[in-house]
């Protein structure tokens, strides 16, 4: 039982253009939802995150947008950079019978020079 | 500020042996999460505690043990160790609730089951 699907497990991109990362929830309850990135052989670092109650949250090069009705966000990094080369997490969270944060699969993306 | 630190960075059990993976956090924090990571896989939550002296499962509890003596440390405890626990294991903090919070991951200890 996914409730956290990034269905694209990779992603390339030229530099200086724009990524899009996706990310779909199942569970209605969550109320809080965050992005993270993870360099390898390290642990994953906070990105940025939004809350249910807002459909966009900006900052700087990092935008993430929530279309509550379609259970749907999405992470737009622009311009990429070859240092966004990374695994990225979305997580949803929330009192779902307990609390709980739920972690996508992730999307590693590559960002070419 | 170091964070969360987490030891060992790496090890090896053979199937049966035990072991307590260590993790201290100097922020501060209420919350604790252990979490484990399979390849191509997300970040499934083992345990959880929200505070000294109070601990919950999580989504894979099953194998392993932890305790909270004190708001820094957060240890996780594997009894019987088996393949199936070959994975790369993550602590985190976080100040408040996943609702609102942020978590702070360490660096994370790549375990493998013999």
């Amino acid at each position: 039982d996914q409730q956290v699907k990034q269905n694209s497990p990779s992603l390339s991109v030229q530099e200086g253009r724009i990524s899009i990362l996706n990310c779909d929830y199942t569970n209605s309850m969550f109320d809080y939802f965050l992005w993270y990135k993870k360099y390898p052989a390290e642990g994953p670092t906070f990105l940025i995150s939004i809350s249910s109650i807002k459909d966009k949250n900006e900052d700087g090069r990092f935008t993430v947008f929530l279309n509550k009705s379609a259970k749907h966000l999405s992470l737009h990094i622009v311009p990429s950079q070859p240092g966004d080369s990374a695994v990225y997490f979305c997580a949803a969270s929330g009192y779902t019978g307990g609390f709980k944060t739920i972690f996508g699969a992730g999307t590693r993306l590559f960002v070419k020079a | 500020n170091a964070g969360v630190t987490q030891t060992p960075k790496f090890r090896i059990l053979k199937i049966g042996q035990s072991m307590t993976l260590q993790c201290t956090q100097d922020m501060n924090h209420n919350y604790m999460y252990w979490y484990r990571q399979d390849p191509g896989m997300g970040l499934k939550l083992i345990y959880y505690s929200v505070g000294a002296g109070i601990t919950d499962k999580g989504e894979v509890p099953n194998g392993y043990n932890v305790s909270r003596s004190t708001t820094e440390d957060f240890p996780l405890r594997l009894e019987l160790a088996a393949p199936s626990q070959t994975s790369v294991y993550f602590c985190a903090s976080s100040h408040s609730s996943g609702s609102v919070g942020e978590q702070f991951f360490g660096p994370g200890t790549r375990l493998t089951v013999l």
